[in-house]
């Protein structure tokens, strides 16, 4: 069965770094595009990044852009997210997300548990 | 981009009645690129319905979508209680960019 396991999250000071994972089991992680979503406490669902199969295409929320890198390690069947420069407003719970399909144009159909980033002081 | 509104933003009902909820898009959704999901409390969010109307694999026949272009909506048949959560929709076909709504919350009346 798919399993999407989030780690990485903590309590972390504005400007400081932080690198999450995603590890990924029970399909051909190679095969699919893979995104991060986040949750602000009591929020609703964004969008954060995605990268292609291969690692060749990575696109940004415009909130991220320049601050968050999204990578693969397909031999570690492992997805990441660096976050630089954190702000208060990045504070949220983070997920990693399944592509149904190949195509950018796909769905999520399995997600991660999440793991809570808090950006304070 | 697309914005996708949804309404209403909670609706109260009790187990048994019909629920149906509403999603907007601003512009048109190609090729009804449209997903709902549910999301319980402390939990992720789990796909229920893609390409607008298909089912997700063991998403009960209670739960059914419609609509396409702009105007998209989730029907609940009769509410279980598991069913009291909140709900998403998101479009996925205008990539590089993928959006949801704000999210309707179903509530017991």
């Amino acid at each position: 069965q798919v399993q999407l396991v989030e780690s990485g999250g903590g309590v972390v000071q504005p400007g400081r770094s932080l690198r999450l994972s995603c590890a990924a089991s029970g399909f051909t992680f190679s095969s699919y595009g893979m995104h991060w979503v986040r949750q602000a406490p009591g929020k609703g669902l964004e969008w954060v990044a995605v990268m292609s199969f291969d690692g060749n295409n990575k696109y940004y929320a415009d909130s991220v852009k320049g601050r968050f890198t999204i990578s693969r390690d397909n031999s570690k069947n492992t997805l990441y997210l660096q976050m630089n420069s954190l702000r208060a407003e990045d504070t949220a719970v983070y997920y990693c997300a399944k592509t149904a399909a190949g195509t950018w144009s796909a769905f999520f159909d399995y997600w991660g548990q999440g793991t809570l980033v808090t950006v304070s002081s | 981009e697309i914005v996708l509104t949804q309404s209403p933003g909670t609706l109260s009902l009790s187990p048994g009645e019909r629920a149906t909820l509403s999603c907007r898009a601003s512009q048109t959704v190609s090729s009804s690129y449209l997903a709902w999901y549910q999301q319980k409390p402390g939990q992720a969010p789990r796909l229920l319905i893609y390409g607008a109307s298909s089912r997700a694999t063991g998403i009960p026949d209670r739960f059914s979508g419609s609509g396409s272009g702009t105007d998209f909506t989730l029907t609940i048949s009769r509410l279980e209680p598991e069913d009291f959560a909140v709900y998403y929709c998101q479009q996925y076909g205008s990539s590089p960019t993928w959006t949801f709504g704000q999210g309707t919350k179903v509530e017991i009346k």
